[in-house]
C-alpha cells in the first residue's frame, strides 16, 4: 500500500476539546492534504501543507508534518458538535491523492 | 462557492450492464479525477484527466472503465460491463492545477450493481 494508516480509528470527546488525529505515508508526496466527510456527503478540503512546510494554521485547525517520520497530525481545537465526521489525510504526489484510512470523530454536546 | 455536480445521486444496475455516470466539475477548473469509496473502506484513486487526456489511473481503472469530457462541462465515468464488486460511491473531483490545489469534491454518486 502507498499510504498507511491514521490513527485513532475513532475518537470521542466532548464540545470545547480539542482533537488530535495522526497520519503515516509511505511515499514521497509534494503535499499533504486534510479531508473531512460528513456521513453520505463528499469529501471536503480542510487544509493543505506543503512538503516543505512543517506546521500551518487555518482558524481551528493546526497541522504539522514531518517528513522525516513521513507522518503528520491535525489538531482540532475547542471541537464543536458539528466537528463530528471521519477526517482523511491524503497525500499528493504525480498526478493523485492516495488516502488513509481516516478518523472517525465524534464531539458531543 | 462553485460546486462539483454529480448526477445521478444513486444508481441501480444490473450486473454486467454499462452504467455512465456524471459529473459538471467546476468551471474554471483543468484537472479532473475519479474515485471510488466502497462501504467502509478508504478513498481509492481511480483516474486523472487533464487536457482532453487520462494522465494517471490506477490498477483499478482496468479496460472496464472509460472517462469522457464530451463537451466543455460535462465529464463522464463509465463503466462498460459492471460486476458485483463495482459497487461502491463514485466521487469526482476537480482543481485549478495539479500539485499544490486542492481538490473540490462531489457527493458522489452511490452505485449499487444488482
Amino acid at each position: 500500500s502507498q499510504q498507511g494508516e491514521e490513527d485513532p480509528q475513532a475518537l470521542s470527546i466532548q464540545e470545547g476539546e480539542n482533537a488530535t488525529m495522526n497520519c503515516s505515508y509511505k511515499t514521497s508526496i509534494n503535499n499533504l492534504q486534510w479531508y473531512r466527510q460528513n456521513s453520505g456527503r463528499g469529501l471536503v478540503h480542510l487544509i493543505l501543507i506543503r512538503s516543505n512546510e512543517r506546521e500551518k494554521h487555518s482558524g481551528r485547525l493546526r497541522v504539522t508534518l514531518d517528513t522525516s517520520k513521513k507522518s503528520s497530525s491535525l489538531l482540532i481545537t475547542a471541537s464543536r458538535a458539528a466537528d463530528t465526521a471521519s477526517y482523511f489525510c491524503a497525500t499528493f504526489w504525480t498526478d493523485k491523492l492516495i488516502f488513509g484510512t481516516g478518523t472517525r470523530l465524534q464531539v458531543f454536546p | 462557492e462553485p460546486e462539483v455536480t454529480q448526477t445521478p445521486s444513486h444508481q441501480v444496475t444490473q450486473m454486467g450492464q454499462e452504467v455512465i455516470l456524471r459529473c459538471v466539475p467546476i468551471s474554471n477548473h483543468l484537472y479532473f479525477y475519479w474515485y471510488r469509496q466502497i462501504l467502509g473502506q478508504k478513498v481509492e484513486f481511480l483516474v486523472s484527466f487533464y487536457n482532453n487526456e487520462i494522465s494517471e489511473k490506477s490498477e483499478i481503472f482496468d479496460d472496464q472503465f472509460s472517462v469522457e469530457r464530451p463537451d466543455g462541462s460535462n465529464f463522464t465515468l463509465k463503466i462498460r460491463s459492471t460486476k458485483l464488486e463495482d459497487s461502491a460511491m463514485y466521487f469526482c473531483a476537480s482543481n485549478k492545477g495539479a500539485s499544490n490545489q486542492p481538490q473540490h469534491f462531489g457527493d458522489g454518486t452511490r452505485l449499487s450493481i444488482l
